[in-house]
């Protein structure tokens, strides 16, 4: 079993939908947790950075974390077809991992589409 | 403000041909590095991160090897390449104990084809 689960999709939705991606995770020790934008052939962009549970809010973006049930969400509200791009999600358990550097653990990516 | 530089682009290289990747970072100081590779369809695989000068660490056994010769440079190298070893290669930088340092900020990308 992968330490961070991500369904790779494509997912396709039409302009101005609401979008919701999601990633599952099976470490525990877990607190950071991130979402990367990448566009084809680019390096990816971090678009969320989040401390523990609860929700973060960025205009039309908002990550949310659930720690009980080890389950994180970004959605993104009035999709443009500029959202079309693979969504990275990332986790790092910090100091508590065992490391002093935050070693970052990556889903596979969903690949977003939007059609106007 | 922060920019990190990879180069070069785009390379096609032969098997058993050398290889240098380079990275730089501008605009902070001692920044923790990272090299990564993403295959197509894949996630990211971390291969090497630098907590300072000098020091690397490997995450994954393989004919690659890295180097850190000043604070804001780091180097992906190899002496002999192999045809697993195509793909797009990530150089990313995060920020000093005391920052942020769990955020991590990637490069543009260097895309390798070995044929």
């Amino acid at each position: 079993q992968k330490e961070v689960e991500q369904d790779p999709g494509p997912l396709s939705v039409p302009e101005g939908a609401i979008v919701s991606l999601n990633c599952t995770y099976s470490n525990s020790a877990f607190q950071y947790f991130m979402w990367y934008r990448q566009y084809s052939r680019k390096g990816p962009e971090l678009l969320m950075y989040t401390y523990s549970s609860g929700n973060k809010e960025d205009g039309r973006f908002t990550a949310q974390v659930d720690k009980s049930s080890k389950y994180i969400s970004l959605f993104i509200r009035d999709s443009q077809p500029s959202d079309s791009a693979t969504y990275l999600c990332a986790m790092s358990a910090g100091n508590a991992g065992g490391t002093s550097y935050g070693k970052l653990t990556f889903g596979q990516g969903t690949i977003l589409t939007v059609h106007p | 403000s922060q920019t990190i530089h990879q180069w070069p682009a785009t390379l096609v290289q032969p098997v058993g041909s050398p290889l240098s990747l380079e990275c730089t970072v501008e605009g902070t100081s001692n920044p923790n590095l990272y090299w990564y590779r993403q295959a197509a369809g894949r996630g990211l695989q971390l291969l090497f991160y630098s907590v300072g000068i000098g020091q690397i660490s490997s995450e994954v056994p393989q004919n690659l090897s890295a180097s850190r010769p000043q604070d804001r440079q780091f180097i992906l190298s190899s002496k002999k390449l192999l045809l697993s070893d195509s793909g797009f290669y990530l150089c990313a930088w995060s920020p000093p104990p005391g920052g942020r340092r769990y955020e991590q900020y990637f490069g543009p990308g260097t895309r390798l084809t070995v044929t």
